[in-house]
């Protein structure tokens, strides 16, 4: 079965500085792998898709992840936070082989110190 | 293109009635999975339609059931509701089934429901 592992539930970067949010897959065969973000009282909405062409995915928002198929990671980062960043993250992984549902991790909580 | 949307997005309902909650996906979108997202556990995965069927189901009681109408528009039903029911509602749609290369998934606004 897969699944997905947000460490840290609740993150806080001072505006202009560097954000890490962290994600680890656990699959067993190559995954897809998903960041989305929620704003207060909203749906999510993508940020960003890994399907197994580069590595390096570019996003909305001038996020981006890097796929590590030797971590098993797909880390979020942005290079220079900006107030309007601070919401909800989620990461989230399916199989392409279509077996299994699309499986969500437990959220990071982003806030901007400005 | 217009996204996908979901009525009503602010439902109370009292313990033991039932509830309908419907979305419509993006045009051209045949599958449809519903969530279920409360502050304790998350955003946990209810069930996935596609072109009319149900491909997928979560781990939720008999009393939570959907359907998908040949438009793909979807409607997911709660029974004999109970307080653990309050929680926000969330559709997603996508071209295709989840795990296919078009299997990006957009989300509506969600139905908050809560019960009392």
């Amino acid at each position: 079965a897969q699944s997905v592992t947000q460490l840290g539930s609740h993150v806080s970067v001072s505006e202009g500085a560097l954000v890490l949010l962290r994600c680890n897959y656990s699959s067993s065969v190559p995954p897809y792998l998903f960041w989305y973000v929620q704003y207060p009282n909203q749906g999510l909405q993508l940020l960003l898709k890994y399907t197994s062409a580069a590595t390096l995915v570019k996003g909305i928002n001038g996020f981006e992840a890097e796929f590590k198929k030797s971590e098993t990671s797909f880390h979020l980062t942005k290079p220079s936070a900006h107030m309007s960043d601070a919401a909800e993250y989620f990461c989230a992984v399916s199989d392409p082989f279509g077996n299994e549902k699309l499986t969500f991790g437990t959220g990071t909580r982003l806030t901007i110190i400005p | 293109k217009a996204g996908v949307t979901q009525t009503p997005r602010y439902l109370i309902k009292t313990r033991g009635q039932q509830v309908t909650l419907s979305c419509s996906p993006i045009s051209g979108h045949r599958s449809v999975s519903w969530y279920q997202q409360t502050p304790g556990q998350g955003l946990q995965f209810l069930f996935e339609y596609f072109s009319e069927t149900q491909r997928n189901k979560g781990n939720f009681p008999g009393r939570f059931s959907g359907r998908q109408f040949s438009n793909s528009r979807s409607e997911m039903n709660v029974s004999t509701l109970e307080l653990g029911d309050s929680a926000l509602y969330l559709c997603a749609s996508s071209l295709g089934p989840v795990g296919t290369g078009t299997d990006t998934q957009y989300f509506g606004p969600g139905t908050r429901l809560t019960v009392l």
